[in-house]
């Protein structure tokens, strides 16, 4: 069984932090690693992509992916409120799998 | 801009009731598909469609039929509820035609539906 696993928190991280959120999967031949941030009630949007090893930075977001440790990660510089959510990592191997979410919750 | 529109946005049925579920995408893109999302399982595929004319079943499609009615729509049914049923329903689209490409998708706002 294909698995996409990752801490479904909740993480508080204090504003002006960075949040670290993880991911790991068990599908080697994995091939393309998304970020989604969903609010309470709303539908998931994109927040980072990436597809090789290394990072990839998109203003405040840094993706991180290892794919000989199989994990890919999501750093949030300088938290901000509006970054509480939960982060929905998903991996697109033979198919797609989305992990079921970290909590996130950033103190004022 | 519309992006991904589904309705509606809300539904309560009786468990044997059947109902279609609509999403529409404005983007011209190529690939459509439909998401469950359930308390503390995160999201599962259904049904994909990866051009006009083709689908092919996802991770959980038993109990639910689609059709791809031209490029820009992609409906759901569900034939005979039943109260497994219950869950929150997003379509999504990308823009390349291959499934396992590494186009990103764009999600509509979702179909909260309860089978009673």
């Amino acid at each position: 069984q294909k698995e996409v696993e990752q801490n479904s928190g909740p993480l508080s991280v204090p504003e002006g932090a960075i949040a670290s959120l993880n991911c790991t999967y068990s599908d080697r031949g994995s091939q393309s690693f998304f970020w989604y941030r969903q609010y309470s009630g709303k539908s998931p949007e994109l927040i980072m992509f990436i597809y090789s090893n290394g990072d990839k930075e998109d203003g405040r977001f840094t993706a991180q992916l290892n794919k000989a440790s199989q994990y890919v990660s999501l750093l949030i510089r300088d938290s901000q409120p509006s970054d509480s959510a939960t982060y929905l990592c998903a991996v697109i191997g033979d198919k797609i799998i989305f992990g079921k979410g970290t909590r996130l919750h950033i103190l004022p | 801009n519309a992006g991904v529109t589904q309705t509606p946005k809300f539904q309560v049925l009786k468990t044997g009731q059947s109902m279609t579920l609509q999403c529409a995408q404005d983007m011209n893109h190529n690939s459509m598909y439909w998401y469950r999302q359930d308390p503390g399982m995160g999201l599962r595929l259904i049904y994909y469609s990866a051009s006009e004319g083709t689908t092919d079943k996802g991770e959980v499609p038993n109990g639910y039929n689609v059709s791809r009615l031209n490029k820009r729509e992609f409906s759901l049914r569900l034939e005979s509820a039943a109260p497994s049923q219950t869950s929150v329903y997003f379509c999504a689209s990308s823009s390349k035609s291959d499934f396992y490409s590494n186009q990103p998708q764009h999600f509509g706002d979702g179909t909260r539906l309860s089978i009673l």
